[in-house]
């Protein structure tokens, strides 16, 4: 079936710790993006990753399409990380979402 | 370049009554779609359009309709409207299907 499973679902955080979020995909998903959703409820892209890596200041994503996983790195985390992270995946012409991992940074 | 823009930002709906989900873009994408987002959920599929007069399924259909009559607009219309369908609504669109999706700041719809 058409599967997006994102781990861990929650995740707290002291201020400048590091994490790994990381993002499973079935089979017949593909063209994995990231979205943080903010406490304001605004969805933002953060990475369009179809495969390979790419970095974007603290953050960077790397997705291994032949092992249908995705990753996204949180370096030096800021309280304006904290919300929720999404991954989604291309499923025909559908953006089908995984249930997210709730990030708290703490000051 | 607004982007993607959504009215309204708010609104509360008695049950019964019908309202119009207004959804924008000014990047001439050909692909948009909407999503609702229930508490503590990811987002799920309503309808999308691949072009101007196409306009498709997703996952959660029933009780809104669609129409796509420009390549800017995408309006979503709620006809009776339930409590099932208090949610936050998402408009989004791309380019085609190997880009990343851009999507609007929501509407949050309470129906009573």
């Amino acid at each position: 079936g058409i599967q997006v499973e994102q781990s861990p679902p929650d995740l707290i955080l002291q201020e400048g710790a590091n994490s790994t979020l990381r993002c499973n995909f079935s089979d017949s998903v593909n063209n994995l993006q990231w979205f943080h959703q903010n406490p304001w409820g605004q969805l933002i892209n953060l990475f369009y990753i179809p495969s390979g890596t790419k970095q974007n200041g603290r953050l960077s994503a790397t997705t291994v399409a032949t092992e249908r996983y995705s990753l996204l790195y949180i370096s030096s985390s800021q309280t304006t990380d904290s919300g929720v992270y999404f991954c989604a995946g291309q499923y025909g012409n559908k953006l089908v979402f995984g249930a997210g991992t709730i990030l708290r940074v703490k000051s | 370049n607004a982007g993607v823009t959504q009215t309204p930002k708010f609104r509360i709906l008695k049950i019964g009554q019908s309202m119009t989900l207004q959804c924008t873009q000014d990047m001439n994408h050909n692909y948009m779609y909407w999503y609702r987002q229930d508490p503590g959920m990811g987002l799920k599929l309503i309808y999308y359009s691949v072009g101007a007069g196409i306009t498709d399924k997703g996952e959660v259909p029933n009780g809104y309709n669609v129409s796509r009559s420009t390549t800017e607009d995408f309006p979503l219309r709620l006809e009776l409207a339930a409590p099932s369908q208090t949610s936050v609504y998402f408009c989004a669109s791309r380019q085609d299907i190997l880009y990343g999706y851009t999507f609007g700041s929501g509407t949050r719809l309470t129906v009573v």
